[in-house]
């Protein structure tokens, strides 16, 4: 069963406009975190920002903010204002780990976001 | 720039032959971990290593194996190497398993079986 689901194989915006980009996760994990990486053509995989399953508020990162609804079980990834370097693959991905120190990243099959000027 | 170095960026090389990848983590980051991304499979975990110790294993295939050394770098090597094995190959690093510190990676290895 995917765990990772990104239903949105491509998305557009406009220059200066906001995007939210959706992911929805399964487990039954109480602790978990999840993470948004951007991936440009060049290949680069980039940390953009982090939740956690405790966390009260939703994390935000200079224009990237995450709208967290556990219940949902969503993480969708919001960028606003976006630019033009924002066109990239973004994947959604959640960290799998145990009380052994073992730990892994689940990722979904990404996004690819096109910012048109 | 993550502080995660891969080397090679690229290699290209032929079937039934054996290729090393090496990685060196974010200073102080003790946990290494290794992904594999192609078109058809997307990124999927390979190994996790914790200070020098196997952590974790996921589809990595028996033709693949992974060390980590006393000074935190580590290795992926791959043997017998198939046209499928053509990937993308990162290592990442972090701090500790279980924290709520990012996986940081390197810009990966570009592997081309010919």
């Amino acid at each position: 069963a995917q765990k990772i689901t990104q239903t949105q194989p491509g998305m557009f915006v406009q220059e200066k406009e906001a995007v939210t980009l959706d992911c929805t996760y399964d487990t039954s994990d109480p602790s978990y975190g999840l993470f948004w990486y951007k991936q440009p053509s060049s290949g680069e995989m980039i940390f953009l920002i982090y939740q956690g399953s405790y966390d009260q508020q939703n994390a935000t990162e200079g224009r990237y903010s995450l709208n967290f609804q556990k219940a949902r079980k969503s993480a969708n990834l919001v960028i606003s204002a976006s630019q033009l370097g924002d066109s990239a693959m973004y994947f959604c991905a959640m960290r799998e780990y145990d009380q052994g120190g073992s730990e892994k990243l689940v990722f979904g099959k990404g996004t690819k976001l096109t910012v048109n000027p | 720039d993550s502080g995660v170095t891969q080397t090679p960026k690229h290699l290209i090389t032929a079937t039934g032959q054996r290729v090393t990848l090496r990685c060196s983590p974010r200073s102080g980051d003790l946990s290494v971990y290794w992904y594999q991304q192609s078109l058809d499979q997307g990124l999927q975990f390979l190994i996790q290593y914790y200070n020098g110790e196997e952590r974790a294993k996921g589809n990595i295939l028996e033709r693949f194996s992974a060390q980590q050394f006393p000074d935190l770098h580590s290795e992926l090597n791959l043997s017998s190497l198939e046209l499928g094995d053509s990937a993308l190959y990162f290592c990442a690093s972090s701090v500790e398993a279980g924290s709520n510190q990012p996986q940081h990676f390197g810009d990966g290895t570009r592997l081309s079986i010919l």
